[in-house]
Parts: structure tokens; C-alpha cells; sequence
């Protein structure tokens, strides 16, 4: 079945570059996605790329897909404080068939910024 | 900026009873969707819905769970009888025509005592 992983937890320093990575199983998704949950909040979401993309880049956050070996990464540049916070990777499917995109989650990484 | 909204923050309730969780999508978006955070676990699928029917559904979501869409801005979740292990946050989340950017409440922290 469809599963997405991703490493638990990441630790920078403040004003380096954060690498979160990801890894997919079903070649078949369209849309790849990152979500950030902050403490006690919601999943706001941060960016997403289509699969047929390989690299797409928003201010300081850059995702790199490698849909041959199934690998999606998010990159933040200049990581600040504010960015601690849990990121979800997530996977949509084609819409036929009934499915109307529903996402398939990591467990997320945590991202922990040293001042 | 239009949001998703939830109602309430946190909900408990007995095991065995019934309860409702309330989501506002954004107006203009056409899918729904809930979603579960068991504590430490995935965010998992349980329903999508579209055109006021249910259009996918997760082996989690069972018999004693429905949605509806009373009026033209609420979207429910409702557990008939709950059990212990349906303690989670619950996430409604709604997309538009464009079918590419889902964007999620805050959640509904759901204790089930």
C-alpha cells in the first residue's frame, strides 16, 4: 500500500540550512506536499510541487523531487527560530475512480532551531 | 485571508456517547475532508466529500461515523457511540476547483474518557 517516511527529528543552528527528506512509495501520485504544525495548531500548508516538476522554489524554501527514486526534500534557507515546528510530507492521488485527493501523511520531522 | 474553522477546541465526552464536531470550510471550495491525529501517530484520511456524498472513505471511518453538510457552510463529523480509542485530533480540511491546495482547521482535540 501507499506509504510516506520521513526522519523524525532534525536539529540546526540558527541561520543554517535545514534539509528535511522524504521518501514515497506510490510513483502514481500527482502532487507532493509540505505541511508545518506549530505546537497545538493546525497543518498550515508551507508548499507542494506536481510530479512532474523537479524543483520548485518559494522565498526561502526550496523542494527537490526525484520521482525516480520516489524522494522529495524541503530545503529552508537562513532556518530561524520561528521555524521549530513538526513538517508533514504528503502525497495526492489522480482524481478518477472517486478519489477526490486525499493525502497520504509522513510522521513528520521535527525541526528543532539552537539560537 | 479565508480559513478553515473548527468547533469546539476540545471536546470530551464518555465513552459510548455520541458527538458532533463542526467545521466551516473555506466558502468557495467544493471538497471536504476529515482527517485524525491519534497522539504521536499520522494524520490519517477517514472521508472526502463532494457534491453533498460521501466520494472516498478510509477503513477507519465505520459504521459509527457519518458527515454531513446541513447548510451551505457547515460540514459535521459525528461518532454515534464513542470508544476510547477514538481519542484524537480530529482535522477538517476543504479544497478548491483546482483540486491541488487543501488547506486544514486547527483541529478539534477530541477526549474520549
Amino acid at each position: 500500500g501507499e506509504d510516506v517516511e520521513q526522519s523524525l527529528f532534525l536539529s540546526v543552528r540558527e541561520g543554517d540550512s535545514s534539509v528535511i527528506n522524504c521518501t514515497y512509495t506510490d510513483s502514481s501520485s500527482t502532487y507532493l506536499y509540505w505541511y508545518k504544525q506549530e505546537p497545538g495548531a493546525g497543518l498550515q500548508l508551507l508548499t507542494y510541487i506536481f510530479s512532474n516538476m523537479d524543483m520548485k522554489q518559494d522565498q526561502r524554501l526550496t523542494v527537490l523531487l526525484n520521482k525516480k527514486d520516489k524522494h522529495l526534500s524541503l530545503r529552508i534557507a537562513d532556518t530561524q527560530t520561528g521555524d521549530s515546528a513538526i513538517y508533514f510530507c504528503a502525497e495526492s492521488y489522480p482524481h478518477y475512480g472517486g478519489s477526490q485527493g486525499n493525502l497520504i501523511f509522513g510522521k513528520g520531522t521535527k525541526l528543532s532551531v539552537k539560537p | 485571508e479565508p480559513e478553515v474553522t473548527q468547533t469546539p477546541s476540545h471536546q470530551v465526552t464518555q465513552m459510548g456517547q455520541e458527538v458532533i464536531l463542526r467545521c466551516v470550510p473555506i466558502s468557495n471550495h467544493l471538497y471536504f475532508y476529515w482527517y485524525r491525529q491519534i497522539l504521536g501517530q499520522k494524520v490519517e484520511f477517514l472521508v472526502s466529500f463532494y457534491n453533498n456524498e460521501i466520494s472516498e472513505k478510509s477503513e477507519i471511518f465505520d459504521d459509527q461515523f457519518s458527515v454531513e453538510r446541513p447548510d451551505g457552510s457547515n460540514f459535521t463529523l459525528k461518532i454515534r457511540s464513542t470508544k476510547l480509542e477514538d481519542s484524537a485530533m480530529y482535522f477538517c480540511a476543504s479544497m478548491d476547483r483546482t483540486l491541488y491546495e487543501q488547506y486544514f482547521g486547527p483541529g478539534t482535540r477530541l477526549t474520549v474518557t
